[in-house]
This record gives structure tokens, sequence and C-alpha cells, in this order.
């Protein structure tokens, strides 16, 4: 079985903290990808990755940044925290576009609140 | 990328009845997914129907695509409870997926 994993699932962090969160897949796959999902706006993809150490901004990138330095890990990184950053976090992880696949496989979430 | 409209926003129905979602969209596909998410399993894949297929079945699952009129539908047979969750379809060109905000059914014992 495919398996993606969060760092935590539960983050409680100030405002101007910096947050690490980390994802871990053990597929091998090439691309990865951090959401963030909010009642009544759905999910949204922040950032993607689809080799090491190259990143694409999806379509809300302001205030996150991330860094793949490894095919099997993906960090999201909150530079100053503010509080309308206070969501649940997504990661997924998938195939190459290239192989025809894009099924996507997803971790189980980290829901930070900023106060 | 494009984002599928899920319609209904919310369905109740009761064990043992079936459910319909349907999933509208604008342009032209490569495939269509479907996801689930519930509070147990999280977001998860259930089919992926590629835009030159009419249907697909998986178990209780039987998901339609007609391109000419961009839309699709998933129908859960025999619905349990354990089916409550929200369900998305996502429409794909070649590269990112986007989420429509999912149909959320409750299935009553």
């Amino acid at each position: 079985d495919v398996k993606v994993t969060q760092s935590s699932r539960y983050l409680v962090k100030r405002t101007g903290e910096k947050v690490f969160l980390e994802c871990v897949q053990d597929m091998d796959h090439e691309n990865m990808f951090w959401y963030r999902q909010d009642p009544g706006l759905g999910l949204r993809l922040i950032y993607f990755s689809y080799d090491v150490k190259m990143k694409e901004k999806g379509d809300i990138p302001e205030g996150y940044s991330v860094s793949r330095e490894k095919k099997e890990r993906f960090s999201l990184i909150l530079e100053s925290a503010s509080t309308n950053q206070t969501s649940m976090y997504l990661c997924a992880s998938s195939l190459s576009w290239d192989r025809g696949s894009y099924e996507q496989y997803f971790g189980p979430g980290t829901r930070l609140t900023v106060t | 990328s494009q984002q599928g409209e899920e319609d209904p926003q919310a369905l109740s129905i009761q064990e043992g009845e079936n459910a319909t979602m349907n999933c509208s969209y604008k342009t032209s596909i490569n495939n269509l997914q479907w996801y689930r998410q519930n509070s147990g399993r999280g977001l998860v894949h259930l089919i992926l129907i590629r835009s030159n297929e009419r249907e697909k079945h998986s178990g209780r699952l039987r998901v339609t695509l007609d391109t000419s009129k961009k839309s699709s539908s998933l129908l859960i047979t025999a619905s349990r409870a354990a089916d409550t969750a929200s369900y998305f379809c996502v429409v794909s060109g070649y590269s990112t997926l986007t989420f429509g905000k999912g149909t959320m059914l409750l299935v009553s014992p």
C-alpha cells in the first residue's frame, strides 16, 4: 500500500512563528503536492514538486515556501505564521504524469491552528 | 487546471438505497477522477475514468462519463452507513488537479 505520512496531526503555533510541515511518501513517487482545505473553499493547491529540488507554485502560494531535498520528502514552510493560515493541510503524492498516472495518494492531514 | 462542480451539494439517503452524484465541467479533459473523504480514512481515490471511456465499475461504484455533455455521474449501489463521506469530482487536463467543493453524502441506518 502507498503510504503518505505527515509529521503531525495537530499543531498549534503562535503568530509570527516559522512553521515546518513535513510529508514523507514511501512509493518512490515523482510528484508531491501540498494543499490546504477550508470549509466552503474546498481543497486548494499551494505548491507542488515534480522532482527533487524542483517546485512549482499552485493556486495560493503566498505566505508559503517548500523544500524537496530528497525524493520521498516534501516540506511546507510558513515563514511567519498568520491567523489566516489556520487550516487543514494535506500532502499528496503521485507517479509522474509521463507514466500516464494521475491518481494522487493523500496523507492524513495536519490541522494547524495559529493563535 | 479546471474545476468540476458536483451536484447536489448534499444528499441524505437510507442504507440499502442507491446514491447518485453528478459532476459538470467546462473544457476538454484527459481524465476524470472521483475521491472520497471521511474522518476515518481521510481523502482516498475511488476511481478514474479516461476521456475515451464511457462507463467504469469498481465494486459497488459505477462511473459514467459523457464528454459531449461535459458531465459525469457516480452511482453507489446498496449504500452503507460507512459510505457517509464527502465525494469530490476531479477533472484533469495533463497536469495538476483541481478539487471542487464536493457532495456530502449521509447514509442513515
